[in-house]
């Protein structure tokens, strides 16, 4: 039972490459998140699926896209990175909506 | 809309020492739910407690003990006999039906034992 992975683990892009950061749970949980970390900040939403099929955007959508490819996959896309996509991303899950959320190892990206 | 507040930065104690760890949070919602996370200097965030609004029951696990107090909407953390390996990012986080029950997290709190 691996919980939560995220790949890569690290990536370095240049301005407007783009990429993305792929994540999957085998908890069999229904909602997955994308968060990302800056430093003296916490952590701060940037997508969400509440179930298989949805997507929602979060505090801090804006230069990102998600897709829920099923229930245990949630990819995260830069479609043109730039510096300020510098960061620490994390990929979550949880069963219901009350629950308890289980996190990734976390990708660290720096856009150059 | 909700918010968490953990006013402490940064906490430095020596080994030993019994350390407090703030939370405040806002909500207009009468049903809520607060969480403890720990981030170690290895980045992954790991999961602590979940409190309910309804459950004003201070927990204790281990050395762990955490303090609910609606009254002054705070769910504080305190570790007793603090040791090296406490040495982590903590946050605060909270999720009411206001929110869409997202996660809301405190900025956390740098705490540093030395030994």
């Amino acid at each position: 039972n691996a919980g939560v992975t995220q790949t890569p683990k690290f990536q370095v892009l240049k301005t407007g490459q783009s990429m993305t950061l792929q994540c999957a749970q085998d908890m069999n949980h229904n909602s997955m998140y994308w968060y990302r970390q800056d430093p003296g900040m916490g952590l701060r939403l940037i997508y969400y699926s509440a179930s298989e099929g949805t997507t929602d955007k979060g505090e801090v959508p804006n230069g990102y896209n998600v897709s829920r490819l099923n229930k245990r996959e949630f990819s995260l896309r830069l479609e043109s990175a730039a510096p300020s996509q510098t960061s620490v991303y994390f990929c979550a899950s949880r069963l219901g909506q009350d629950n308890e959320q289980f996190f990734g190892p976390g990708t660290r990206l720096t856009v150059l | 809309a909700q918010k968490v507040t953990q006013a402490q930065t940064e906490i430095s104690v020596v080994e030993k020492e019994d350390v407090t760890l703030d939370c405040v949070y806002e909500t207009r919602d009468t049903t809520y739910y607060l969480f403890w996370y720990k981030q170690p200097p290895s980045g992954e965030l790991v999961f602590l407690i979940r409190r309910n609004s309804f459950d004003e029951q201070n927990e204790i696990s281990g050395r762990y003990s955490w303090n609910f107090q609606k009254s002054t909407s705070s769910f504080n953390f305190t570790i007793t006999a603090s040791q090296v390996v406490d040495s982590a990012v903590y946050f605060c986080a909270l999720i009411s039906s206001g929110s869409a029950r997202q996660l809301t997290f405190g900025s956390g709190t740098q705490l540093t034992v030395l030994p």
